[in-house]
């Protein structure tokens, strides 16, 4: 099946750091999601990005979609104790019968 | 508007057993997903329901069922239960097909099963 791959799996950051985590799809996607979630909590819906080449920012966070829609990355600025968490991302197949194929997350943890 | 909620919050119950669980979405939404989480397969997805109807279904056995009320409301049904059931087990509803739409989690049911 269609594959969203998630690197690092893992990340330690210092407070303040800045940090980028990439999400791949092996196919061309629709679009693709971001959620987080935080220990002991649910996913939350953070963005969609649908353009080739879409960059969104919320507040610290920078979301962008490849030029080929193949693969996003999630740029957090002054990395904060609250960022920590699980980031998923999430994509959709060009033209396949799948829907929202999640990556296994990038497990975030902040250092104060 | 209240946000999706599921019941029960945890579960145990033992091996052969089966369960239903239940969730009900956001008023207005009319798809409601079912997903796995366990700590070494993150997210996976269970199935989809829109309108009543199945619109899609991950790779779990028939074990693993189903259905949607005229309400959306959704529950999900596991038969024979085995130990490596043993998960968090999440609901989204969304306002449209999954894919297109962002998708509001509930808190999740933990079943544990012994």
């Amino acid at each position: 099946g269609q594959q969203v791959m998630q690197i690092p799996q893992y990340q330690h950051v210092q407070e303040g750091e800045d940090f980028t985590t990439y999400c791949n799809s092996s196919t061309t996607l629709s679009n693709i999601q971001w959620y987080k979630q935080r220990p002991g909590g649910h996913p939350v819906f953070l963005i969609q990005l649908v353009k080739s080449g879409e960059v969104k920012k919320q507040k610290r966070l920078t979301f962008q979609f490849g030029e080929a829609k193949k693969n996003s990355s999630l740029h957090i600025t002054a990395t904060q104790t609250t960022d920590v968490g699980t980031y998923f991302c999430a994509g959709t197949p060009q033209g396949g019968s799948e829907k929202l194929v999640f990556g296994k997350g990038m497990k975030l943890t902040v250092n104060p | 508007k209240a946000g999706v909620t599921q019941t029960p919050r945890y579960l145990i119950k033992t091996r052969g057993q089966q369960v239903t669980l239940s969730c009900s979405p956001i008023s207005g939404h009319r798809s409601v997903s079912w997903y796995q989480q366990t700590p070494g397969q993150g997210l996976q997805f269970l199935f989809e329901y829109f309108s009543e109807t199945q619109r899609n279904k991950g790779n779990f056995p028939g074990r693993f069922s189903g259905r949607q009320f005229s309400n959306s409301r959704s529950e999900m049904n596991v038969s024979t239960l085995e130990l490596g059931d043993s998960a968090l087990y999440l609901c989204a509803s969304s306002l449209g097909v999954r894919g297109t739409y962002e998708q509001y989690f509930g808190p999740g049911t933990r079943l544990t099963v012994t």
